[in-house]
């Protein structure tokens, strides 16, 4: 079955990295996906790694997926209070759409 | 450019109660999607539907039903709410392109 696990609170100073991490048990699994989610407000997407790629960065976000242990991490460098929120992980199959299982969530607060 | 458009975004019910919430998009996405997020526990899919005319069971559908009423609209039902349906409720929309999954804004829905 499908199941993807992440801590639930991280602490950072702004300015500091962040690095919030996910492991997850679909070996199936072909994309996985970083989602921020603000107070009262949806999901939105951060960015997303195809399986066969152990790294992706955009701008101060590095994804990291260690494929073999089933773990993928997001690094946010530079944090600002803006960055806090809570942060997904989630994966899908290689089906036509996106049937996303989602992790627990990582709420991130990031103080002055 | 709306993007996913839930209605309403709070309601209180009593138990027992029947509605409808709504949702539409508005990027000609094929697929749409029922989400419920409850504290500690992620988002866990109720219903899709992967295209127009076809809708599916996902992780926890019980209680709920769902309509793709035309491509742009996607309702989910509650006919008979109880306190266990008490949740946040997302609907989402994506297309072939694995990166876009687009989330509406959430409702907030009690049951009491």
């Amino acid at each position: 079955g499908e199941d993807v696990e992440q801590s639930l609170f991280l602490s950072v100073r702004e300015g500091d990295s962040s690095v919030i991490n996910c492991t997850y048990t679909d070996s199936s699994s072909t994309y996985l996906y970083w989602y921020k989610q603000e107070p009262g407000a949806g999901l939105q997407l951060l960015t997303y790694i195809f399986s066969n790629m152990d790294m992706k960065q955009d701008q101060r976000l590095t994804v990291l997926l260690n494929k073999k242990d089933k773990h993928l991490s997001l690094r946010i460098a530079d944090t600002q209070t803006g960055d806090s929120a809570i942060y997904f992980c989630a994966e899908s199959m290689n089906t036509g759409f996106q049937k996303l299982v989602f992790g627990t969530g990582t709420r991130l607060l990031v103080s002055p | 450019n709306a993007g996913v458009t839930q209605t309403p975004k709070f309601q209180v019910l009593k138990t027992g109660q029947s509605m409808t919430l709504q949702c539409a998009q508005d990027m000609n996405h094929n697929s749409m999607y029922w989400y419920r997020q409850d504290p500690g526990m992620g988002l866990r899919l109720i219903y899709y539907s992967a295209s127009e005319g076809t809708t599916d069971k996902g992780e926890v559908p019980n209680g709920y039903n769902v309509s793709r009423l035309n491509k742009r609209e996607f309702s989910l039902r509650l006919e008979s709410a109880a306190p266990s349906q008490t949740s946040v409720y997302f609907c989402a929309s994506s297309d072939r392109d694995r990166g876009s999954t687009f989330f509406g804004q959430g409702t907030r829905l009690t049951v009491v």
